[in-house]
């Protein structure tokens, strides 16, 4: 079985502060990881995915995520976040075999501060 | 464009009413998946669909019934067994990895 945990629910930072969302995973196989973003009444919108390769990440809206395997997380950063950036956030991971059925996390909210 | 469409946006319903929420997808994908969200919860699978006319309990099915007819459509029911509907409910699809979403529907009961 494969879990998620985001451990910070809500996360208020300065406009054009960094900001870093924190996700770590538990998993007896080997992953996929993703992160998603929300917006108030919509649905989830892909930021970014780690499949394979290089660890860092480069997703949409200048947010980047680096996988590490040995302490199993896959934080997302944002060097200068924008009031735009206010939204809720969801790590996710699938199973690279089988089903792949998609785990999420409980999601971290944003709220950038003028 | 290619994606999914969920419909309606907004939805009331009576106590001890059936209600059916709409979700098509034109990405051609296999896979369909019906999610809950609640404040705080994240999102809870209900009910999926690796391929036509087959789908398989998810976390929280009871109260739900689903059918997978056409590889487009995977429509959601809430029935009256359903004791907390209200909710916001998203539709997804897969085709290799990751999800493709709906817009979801929040689905109110008066």
């Amino acid at each position: 079985a494969q879990s998620v945990t985001q451990l910070d629910s809500q996360v208020p930072v300065f406009e054009e502060a960094p900001v870093e969302l924190r996700c770590n995973y538990s998993s007896s196989v080997s992953v996929y990881l993703f992160w998603y973003v929300q917006y108030p009444n919509q649905g989830l919108q892909l930021l970014l995915k780690y499949l394979s390769g290089s660890t860092l990440v480069k997703g949409i809206n200048g947010f980047e995520a680096e996988f590490n395997k040995s302490q199993t997380s896959f934080h997302l950063r944002k060097p200068s976040v924008h009031i735009s950036d206010t939204a809720e956030y969801f790590c996710a991971v699938s199973e690279r075999q089988g089903y792949q059925k998609v785990t999420f996390g409980t999601g971290t909210k944003l709220q950038v501060i003028p | 464009d290619g994606g999914i469409t969920q419909s309606p946006k907004y939805l009331f319903r009576k106590e001890g009413q059936n209600v059916t929420l709409s979700c098509e997808q034109n990405l051609n994908h296999d896979a369909m998946y019906w999610y809950r969200q609640d404040p705080g919860q994240g999102l809870r699978l209900i009910y999926y669909s690796q391929i036509v006319n087959d789908f398989q309990k998810g976390d929280i099915a009871e109260g739900y019934s689903v059918s997978r007819e056409k590889k487009e459509s995977f429509p959601l029911t809430v029935t009256s067994a359903q004791k907390n509907p209200t909710a916001f409910y998203l539709c997804a699809s897969s085709g290799t990895v990751g999800y493709t979403f709906g817009s979801g529907t929040r689905l109110t009961v008066v």
